[in-house]
């Protein structure tokens, strides 16, 4: 399954909502996570089943979305949120597939 | 608190076989929770998953890469293991280990090891 991610980059100034998508070749169902990677770290989960947060995850981030559509919100975006995002979908594999990330850049 | 801290060599000969090694603290990897995965990253580019394993089960791997895999557990040492085979240049890149929860309705990763780069070069 092959998961394509827009926008690429994504401008916003601190406090401005953000939505990023993500897009499935085929249905999976909620079977889709989300992970946020900050510079020279590794990955973080941030959603799991397309909208669940796991403990810790601030709850300006929702994800919502089933079958092929998903999005992430963050609905005001901090200065620690600048990173970048990848969807991953669990649906079928093997392969598990991620998508090719969006950078949530500072405008 | 689980952590996850890859080791290895960090450049290794084309057509040499890459040998990683996951050190798991703060629980036990045969707990019969969790799969144990890894994950490859190409230096400014996305993610490839590469393998899970299961202390009691046979490992899965991406079928691009499934000929040239071995993964393996030490429970004595708490660690588990990827080795990767005739490996080239496109084999560069940070190569992380990661935990996924089993029972939590899916194959994600919760904990995810720092990373550790390996070039692959002459």
């Amino acid at each position: 399954i092959v998961m394509t991610q827009s926008p690429a980059t994504l401008s916003v100034s601190p406090g401005e909502r953000a939505t990023l998508s993500c897009r499935a070749s085929q249905s999976v169902l909620t079977n889709l996570a989300w992970y946020q990677q900050r510079p020279g770290q590794a990955p973080r989960l941030l959603i799991y089943g397309a909208s669940t947060r796991p403990t810790g995850i601030p709850a300006r981030f929702t994800g919502s979305g089933s079958g092929t559509e998903f999005s992430l919100t963050i609905s005001s975006v901090q200065s620690e949120d600048f990173a970048i995002y990848y969807c991953q979908q669990y649906y079928s594999w093997p392969p598990l597939t991620f998508g090719g990330g969006t950078k949530v850049d500072i405008k | 608190q689980v952590q996850l801290q890859e080791s290895g060599p960090g450049l290794v000969k084309p057509s040499q076989t890459l040998s990683l090694t996951c050190t798991v603290s703060g629980g036990s990897i045969s707990h019969g929770s969790y799969y144990w995965s890894w994950i490859r990253q190409p230096v400014g580019k996305g993610l490839e998953w590469i393998g899970r394993i299961y202390f009691s089960g046979s490992p899965d791997h991406n079928p691009s890469l499934m000929s040239r895999i071995t993964m393996s557990f030490d429970t004595s040492k708490n660690q588990f293991s990827l080795n990767l085979s005739s490996v080239t240049a496109a084999d560069t890149a940070v190569y992380y280990c990661a935990r996924v929860p089993i029972g939590s309705g899916g194959y994600f990763f919760d904990y995810w090891g720092q990373g550790i780069l390996v070039t692959v070069a002459s």
